[in-house]
């Protein structure tokens, strides 16, 4: 059974970079055809996909966060970290990480598992 | 970018009821498609995948069905547990995946 957990400041400062790290077990992030998420929810409002990094190393991206992204795999610590760079208040949310595989005959990849989730909130 | 527009945003129903959900793209995207609930505080729970698939485990009073750009999520005999928010996806390796805006299930 994969899990995933989420980790990471949870208050950061204006203009400052954002950094979480999704540690993931009962699995490698480095094998198979998954790809590893980021989601985050405003508060009362819905979901947002951040973008993606495949096993590979290749990375699919928000159009409207992608100056400002980088997901990236830690095979060494089984993990997948996102920075978010010169944060505002619109970017508070709960952030959550999330595995996507390609089921047998599928030409794309659905979410399946999920973490709990971590609020982040911006503010000075 | 294709925009998801789920309807209605709220939806009062009551317990034993059968609801269905819309999901329409703003351009055809085959199948791939999926529905997920949510309660408060907690992440999200795939139900349907590739527009019709129920996923395992999930009680067979949730269906899914459509192709292109409309899609419908149907739960028959709603329990008390069901009462919830349900957002649909489009999914795509090529591109991110989009979320409509969600539907929030209460009770009446």
């Amino acid at each position: 059974q994969v899990q995933l957990q989420e980790s990471g400041p949870g208050l950061v400062k204006p203009s400052q970079t954002l950094s979480l790290t999704c540690s993931v077990s009962g699995g490698s992030i480095s094998s198979g055809d998954y790809s590893w998420t980021w989601i985050r929810q405003p508060a009362g409002s819905g979901l947002d996909y951040i973008g993606r990094v495949h096993t590979s190393g290749r990375t699919t991206y928000n159009p409207s966060l992608r100056s400002r992204l980088t997901i990236s795999l830690d095979t060494s610590k089984n993990q997948v970290s996102l920075k978010l760079s010169s944060v505002t208040a619109a970017d508070t949310a709960v952030y959550y990480c999330a595995r996507e595989r390609f089921r047998r005959g599928d030409l794309h990849p659905s979410l399946d598992y999920w973490g709990q989730g971590t609020l982040v909130t911006v503010s000075s | 970018d294709i925009q998801m527009t789920q309807s209605p945003s709220t939806l009062s129903a009551s317990v034993g009821d059968r609801v269905t959900i819309t999901c329409r793209a703003s351009q055809s995207i085959g199948i791939w498609l999926a529905w997920f609930q949510q309660k408060p505080g907690k992440a999200p729970n795939l139900l349907i995948y590739r527009a019709s698939s129920l996923e395992s485990g999930v009680p067979s009073r949730f269906s899914g069905s459509g192709s292109g750009t409309e899609f419908t999520l149907t739960v028959s005999g709603l329990q008390p547990d069901d009462f919830a928010t349900y957002y649909c996806q489009h999914y795509a390796s090529y591109s991110r995946g989009t979320f409509g805006q969600g539907t929030k299930l209460e009770i009446k």
